[in-house]
């Protein structure tokens, strides 16, 4: 099992591009989240998706977009670039079973370190 | 709003020797799950430990077990036996048992440096 990948792993913008940040887990979960973590923040929920074809706000939504086409997919979108959204960027997938003693953990991506200049 | 404080920003300890990490949190809610996260230089995000609200026992995995006082809204990690690879961030985290959506909340974070 790979768990949960991203791609790409760094990333350099110029004000106003747009870029894809794409998420992949092979471990057959429901949920999946798009963190942001900046210094000194932690780390904040930007959007996430609770099954194929559906997505919601988290915290941070504002210059995203996200799509969930595949179950094991989860695309984080920015259509216009902006320096405030240098940031490292985290995907994250789990379920949410309570009788799974897993239940209710969030399993993350290596990150995805991106300036926007 | 659920809020997660560590008021620690950095701690260091010898190695073998133990520390313990700090972590309060406010919610209006009776069920819910807390979660210790590390975080190497590497910035893979690991589930170091796991607490679920209506447990009244202390979870514990290997050298690593939390102080849960409900009550106070506390949830504290020691790390007995330090080695050198625990150096990281550690970040503490809230998420709320019902609605399977729900976000993880997260505290700021306190770096701990395992000094040889």
């Amino acid at each position: 099992n790979a768990g949960v990948t991203q791609t790409p792993k760094f990333r350099v913008l110029k004000t106003g591009q747009s870029m894809t940040l794409l998420c992949a887990q092979d471990m057959n979960h429901e949920y999946m989240y798009w963190y942001r973590q900046d210094p000194g923040m932690g780390l904040r929920l930007i959007h996430y998706s609770v099954g194929e074809g559906t997505t919601a706000k988290g915290e941070v939504p504002d210059g995203y977009n996200v799509s969930r086409l595949k179950k094991q997919n989860f695309l984080l979108g920015l259509e216009s670039a902006a320096p405030s959204q240098t940031s490292v960027y985290f995907c994250a997938s789990g379920i949410s079973q309570r009788t799974s003693r897993r239940a209710h953990e969030q399993y993350f991506g290596p990150g995805t370190r991106l300036t926007v200049t | 709003a659920q809020t997660v404080t560590q008021s620690q920003p950095e701690m260091s300890v010898q190695e073998a020797e133990t520390v313990t990490l700090s972590c309060t949190y406010d919610t209006s809610e009776s069920d819910y799950y807390l979660f210790w996260y590390k975080q190497p230089p590497s910035r893979q995000m690991i589930l170091v430990i796991r607490q679920e609200a209506y447990k009244q026992q202390n979870a514990t995995e290997n050298r690593f077990s939390v102080n849960f006082q409900k009550a106070a809204k506390s949830f504290s990690l020691k790390i007995s036996d330090s080695q050198l690879g625990d150096a990281a961030m550690y970040f503490c985290a809230y998420r709320r048992a019902q609605g399977g959506s729900e976000k993880l909340v997260f505290g700021k974070g306190t770096k701990l440096t395992v000094n040889p």
